[in-house]
């Protein structure tokens, strides 16, 4: 089974902290996404990394930056945490190359309040 | 750009019986792919059911099946036999073929009631 996994299942910040979000796959997937999902607005896709040190902008990048220096790793960093960032975040990761391969499989999410 | 549409925010229904949950989308692609999520409260985000829009043939995973009518660019959810442990958010979600921008569908709380 792929395991995705994400480094809290609660956070809580201040304003203007620097806040790290780790997230690891063990099924050596090339694709990781980071989303945030809000009540009523789906989920939207904040950046999304399709090999090592490479990342793409999604529909909402602003406030947030990320990381991959290695394939299993994608990092989400808010460099000074505002407090409309509260929200729940959710990793994931899949396979290029169509059919079933193109499954995303997520973690289990962190929900992040800032004050 | 592509969006998704759940109309229904929230839905109930009995245990043993059968629901429907609705999912429209907007596309000019021809070939893309459609998928049900299921997030249980508290837990993580599974996939239950996913279509290929080439294919005509519905896709069924067990007490799971869909509408697909690619003509009016609907993709609904029907859940027979309804059970507790179904009780979650579900996302409707379309991906265009190769291609890794996935855009869900707002969600859609389905609550099963003993």
């Amino acid at each position: 089974d792929v395991k995705v996994t994400q480094s809290s299942r609660y956070l809580v910040k201040r304003t203007g902290e620097k806040v790290f979000l780790e997230c690891v796959q063990d099924m050596d997937h090339e694709n990781m996404f980071w989303y945030r999902q809000d009540p009523g607005l789906g989920l939207r896709l904040i950046y999304f990394s399709y090999d090592v040190k490479m990342k793409e902008k999604g529909d909402i990048p602003e406030g947030y930056s990320v990381s991959r220096e290695k394939k299993e790793r994608f990092s989400l960093i808010l460099e000074s945490a505002s407090t409309n960032q509260t929200s729940m975040y959710l990793c994931a990761s899949s396979s290029p190359g169509g059919g079933a391969l193109d499954t995303q499989y997520f973690g289990p999410g962190t929900r992040l309040t800032v004050l | 750009a592509q969006t998704v549409t759940q109309s229904q925010p929230e839905m109930s229904v009995q245990e043993a019986e059968t629901v429907t949950l609705s999912c429209t989308y907007d596309t000019s692609e021809n070939n893309y792919y459609l998928f049900w999520y299921k997030q249980p409260p508290s837990r993580q985000m599974i996939l239950v059911i996913r279509q290929e829009a080439y294919k005509q043939q519905n896709a069924t995973e067990n007490r799971f099946s869909v509408n697909f009518q690619k003509a009016a660019k609907s993709f609904s959810l029907k859940i027979s036999d309804s059970q507790l442990g179904d009780t979650a958010m579900y996302f409707c979600a379309f991906m265009k073929y190769n291609n890794n921008d996935m855009r869900f569908g707002a969600g859609t709380r389905l609550t099963v009631k003993p």
